[in-house]
């Protein structure tokens, strides 16, 4: 079974500071990994992924994402907040070895940035 | 821009009452996933469908159905409606890979 633990639903960082949201999956078969960004009233957005290859992930707007086996993490980081960073994010866990490639959501982080 | 477009944008309805929703795909993709996104549930997977057929289902009620078309659109038949059933639905679709691209979604009112 696959699932997501995103532990924190609300963030609160000031703007120039260190983003941290963590994630920690579960799952029976290597997984893949994702993070979502949504903002109000929109779609998802695909931030980045993790599919066994470099195990530091980077993606869009300055976010990356560090795969650790052994801490079952897959926490996303920013060095510097922006204004523009405050939105919901999701991480996602996909049993995609197994042939079904699902999403599987964890309950979401809002991050608030403080001026 | 993620090239999934969902129509309508918002739907008010009443409860015991019938709609579908519309997805079309990025071009070239051939799956497309639904899911459902409430307050008290979360994002959950609905169901996937590759090339017309169905792949996989999550928790889809059994008054919920979809189906995908030739064209590879697809769309979600809500029937008997609750107020429960209020939630965002998106679409997502992919070619056969790992990254689904999501729409703008479908606000959902039951009233």
């Amino acid at each position: 079974a696959q699932s997501v633990t995103q532990l924190g639903s609300h963030v609160s960082v000031s703007e120039g500071a260190l983003v941290l949201l963590r994630c920690n999956y579960s799952s029976s078969v290597p997984p893949y990994l994702f993070w979502y960004v949504q903002y109000p009233n929109q779609g998802l957005q695909l931030l980045l992924k993790y599919t066994s290859a470099a195990t530091l992930v980077k993606g869009i707007n300055g976010f990356e994402a560090e795969f650790k086996k052994s801490e079952t993490s897959f926490h996303l980081t920013k060095p510097s907040a922006h204004m523009s960073d405050a939105a919901e994010y999701f991480c996602a866990v996909s049993p995609f070895q197994t042939g079904a490639n699902n999403l599987f959501f964890g309950t979401g982080t809002r991050l608030t940035v403080i001026p | 821009d993620s090239g999934v477009t969902q129509t309508p944008k918002h739907l008010i309805t009443a409860t015991g009452q019938r709609v579908t929703l519309r997805c079309s795909p990025r071009s070239g993709d051939l799956s497309v996933y639904w899911y459902q996104q409430s307050l008290d549930q979360g994002l959950q997977f609905l169901i996937h469908y590759y090339n017309g057929e169905e792949r996989a289902k999550g928790n889809i009620l059994e008054r919920f159905s979809a189906q995908q078309f030739p064209d590879l659109h697809s769309e979600l038949n809500l029937s008997s409606l609750e107020l429960g059933d209020s939630a965002l639905y998106f679409c997502a679709s992919s070619v056969q890979t790992d990254t689904q691209y999501f729409g703008p979604g479908t606000r959902l009112t039951v009233l």
